[in-house]
């Protein structure tokens, strides 16, 4: 089946620091990919949308400047968390649509801890 | 405003017996559903779907069943088993014309006790 890599699969920074997050879809062009967070024993919530070629669509409340995401290819997206703080402390986890017919493909996620 | 609501947070049942986990959802234009399942520090793996044009889909073990007039649905899984433990995430999505973004529920940890 599909399979999206996404790495770290964890990582320590220091608070103002940057820290990218990559997500790759394997065996698949992925035109669109999702981002999402999730706080401890929380649900996943959408960070914003990444559309290969173009600029991604924030969710409201998700500071585009803060949280900046490229698609430059089919088969990659990256989010970068610029100036972190501890308050970024999260599990992030990317998605690949594969169209309606396929679905979504989640990625195994992110575990940032920002001291 | 949780368009996506599990109320019920843990749920424990005996190996063997049925898991019945149940989700709402207030959006009427959602049309798309899906169960996924996870584990701690580990992306969702995708369980089962229904679209809104049926009120039940069934693999295997696992059940959906939609009702769309109580913006309900629920997952079956019987038997359950103790590897079924995990915590479980109702989804929703309409389609946008290019790309379906997902709603997620709150989640239900399922316990399977042996």
């Amino acid at each position: 089946g599909a399979v999206v890599s996404q790495h770290p699969s964890w990582v320590i920074c220091k608070s103002g620091t940057s820290v990218k997050i990559e997500c790759r879809s394997l065996d698949f062009q992925a035109t669109t990919m999702f981002w999402y967070r999730q706080f401890p024993k929380q649900s996943l919530m959408l960070m914003a949308t990444s559309n290969e070629g173009s600029k991604a669509t924030y969710e409201q409340g998700v500071e585009k400047d803060k949280f900046l995401i490229n698609h430059a290819s089919l088969t990659l997206s990256t989010l970068t968390v610029t100036s972190a703080h501890p308050e970024d402390s999260s599990f992030y986890i990317c998605s690949a649509w594969q169209g309606r017919n396929y679905g979504y493909t989640f990625g195994s996620g992110t575990r940032l801890t920002v001291v | 405003d949780q368009q996506v609501k599990q109320n019920s947070p843990s749920l424990s049942v005996q190996e063997g017996r049925i898991s019945i986990l149940n989700c709402d959802y207030t959006n009427s234009m959602f049309d798309y559903f899906l169960w996924y399942k996870k584990y701690p520090a580990e992306g969702p793996t995708f369980l089962i779907s229904i679209s809104s044009i049926k009120d039940k889909n069934e693999d295997g073990r696992f059940t959906v069943f939609l009702n769309k007039s109580a913006k309900h649905l629920s997952l079956h899984i019987v038997p359950s088993q103790p590897g079924d433990s995990a915590v479980y995430f109702c989804a929703a999505s309409f389609f946008t014309g290019t790309a379906s973004k997902l709603t997620f529920g709150t989640g239900t940890r399922l316990q399977v006790t042996l």
